[in-house]
């Protein structure tokens, strides 16, 4: 069955710390994707990146990355030096390739970072 | 470009009414989700349309809830005899493909008294 866990509710920080959110998953598909949202609180859902099972590669986009192992199926999200705008629930999420693309999410953590 | 519409941003109903709830994706995208996020549930899958393909309405709560989409656009969720439980906000997604990255709508707020 495919199942993702965020065992952080909730995390707050200072500004300028660094903060990993975790997000573990469950499938028996070989070929998946693993994606991170994130939901400000204006509500709307924001993509921030895909990687597909076979591109264990890490990914760096500014003061976000995000380091996927398949060893320990774990898809976590570092945000360095966190700013105030960065608060938001962020939720990870898992595709299927055996199944219609619908997104199985997290149940969110959500970051407070304050000034 | 126009990201994906909903409407109406909120609903307030009493129970036992029905509700329609709308969604325009993004023009070119074959690929429509609808998604529930509530307090206890968290986001939910409902259903998903591709094309003229056969949607999946694997996450659909109950016989209650319906959805087509028409000219492979824009789609309706319909909820006959809203309960209070059905009180969540609705989310409409969209993308080029399935297993591409949906975007979102800034969601329906469905209140049932």
């Amino acid at each position: 069955a495919q199942k993702v866990t965020q065992a952080q509710t909730e995390i707050s920080v200072v500004e300028k710390e660094d903060v990993t959110l975790d997000c573990v998953y469950e499938t028996r598909d070989t070929t998946y994707y693993l994606f991170w949202y994130k939901q400000p609180p204006s509500g709307e859902l924001v993509f921030l990146i895909r990687r597909n099972s076979f591109d264990e590669q890490n990914e760096i986009s500014g003061r976000y990355s995000w380091n996927f192992q398949k060893s320990t199926s774990s898809f976590n999200f570092t945000i360095t030096a966190s700013q105030v705008v960065d608060s938001a629930v962020y939720f990870c999420a898992l595709s299927e390739e055996s199944n219609t693309g619908k997104l199985i999410f997290g149940q969110g953590t959500t970051l407070q970072v304050k000034p | 470009g126009a990201g994906v519409s909903q409407s109406p941003s909120n609903k307030v109903t009493e129970k036992g009414k029905d509700v329609e709830l709308r969604c325009d994706p993004i023009s070119g995208h074959t690929a429509l989700y609808w998604y529930r996020q509530s307090l206890g549930q968290g986001l939910e899958f409902l259903i998903y349309f591709q094309g003229n393909s056969a949607p999946d309405k694997s996450g659909l709560p109950s016989d209650r809830f319906s959805a087509e989409r028409t000219g492979g656009s824009v789609s309706t969720l319909t909820i006959q005899r809203t309960q209070q439980e059905d009180s969540a906000v609705y989310l409409c997604a969209s993308s080029l493909w399935s297993r591409e990255p949906q975007h979102f709508g800034d969601g329906t707020r469905l209140s049932i008294l």
